[in-house]
């Protein structure tokens, strides 16, 4: 167990729905990132948050946004969705200490788009 | 070239063998690589890192090489066991932020 909680496990929706994923990171982690993970794209980067403000950005489309909390939770808004936002989503949360960044990843959010 | 190229996609093994992955890499900013193990149905776990630094970095029958003037790094798994059957991944970090993963491998040892 790393400490990462996601919510919710699994969640089915449909196209043109939105849809809101949750990450509570370990104890003491001030940094959150967000991943995708599908069959045939390995991990993507999304984004990542940095005691609540936004720290570096990777392939986020346009129609998914994402915050981090003064509790530093995070949340994951998927919007208009589309059969091809189907995948897992991770949360991995880390302490930031320079250029040594263990991240610890969630159990995920498997998102199916009908 | 914020890219990490793994191969191969897929490693069969057999039991007491050695797995061998290999990562490049085009940035020479990036400052940390780590390997990150996944099971089916679990999130990747961190298994070894390096430093750009340091050319070998060995944690059990785990061994990362690192070969900066080529931009690239492996990690060999001496005497492969059927439990270390995943996914795996190598990754490339630039300040602790912006983490980038390669495709990933799927290890197969065989029993």
């Amino acid at each position: 167990d790393s400490g990462v909680t996601q919510t919710p496990k699994h969640l089915i929706t449909a196209t043109g729905q939105r849809v809101t994923l949750r990450c509570s990171p370990r104890s003491g982690d001030l940094s959150v990132y967000w991943y995708q993970q599908s069959l045939d794209q390995g991990l993507q980067f999304l984004i990542q948050y940095y005691n609540g403000e936004e720290r570096a950005k990777g392939n986020i489309l346009e129609r998914f946004s994402a915050q981090q909390f003064p509790d530093l939770h995070s949340e994951l808004n998927l919007s208009s969705l589309e059969l091809g936002d189907s995948a897992l989503y991770f949360c991995a949360s880390s302490y930031l200490t320079g250029g040594q960044n263990e991240q610890f990843f969630g159990p995920g959010t498997r998102l199916t788009v009908l | 070239q914020q890219q990490v190229k793994q191969s191969p996609q897929s490693l069969i093994v057999q039991k007491g063998g050695i797995s061998i992955i290999n990562c490049a890499y085009e940035n020479t900013a990036f400052d940390y690589f780590p390997w990150y193990q996944q099971f089916p149905g679990k999130g990747p776990a961190l298994l070894i890192a390096i430093r750009p630094d340091v050319s070998e970095k060995k944690e059990g029958r785990f061994t990362i090489s690192f070969n900066k003037s080529a931009k690239q790094f492996s990690l060999h798994i001496m005497d492969s066991q059927p439990g270390d059957s995943a996914t795996y991944f190598c990754a490339a970090s630039l300040g602790g932020f912006k983490t980038i993963f390669g495709a990933g491998t799927r290890l197969f040892v065989k029993a």
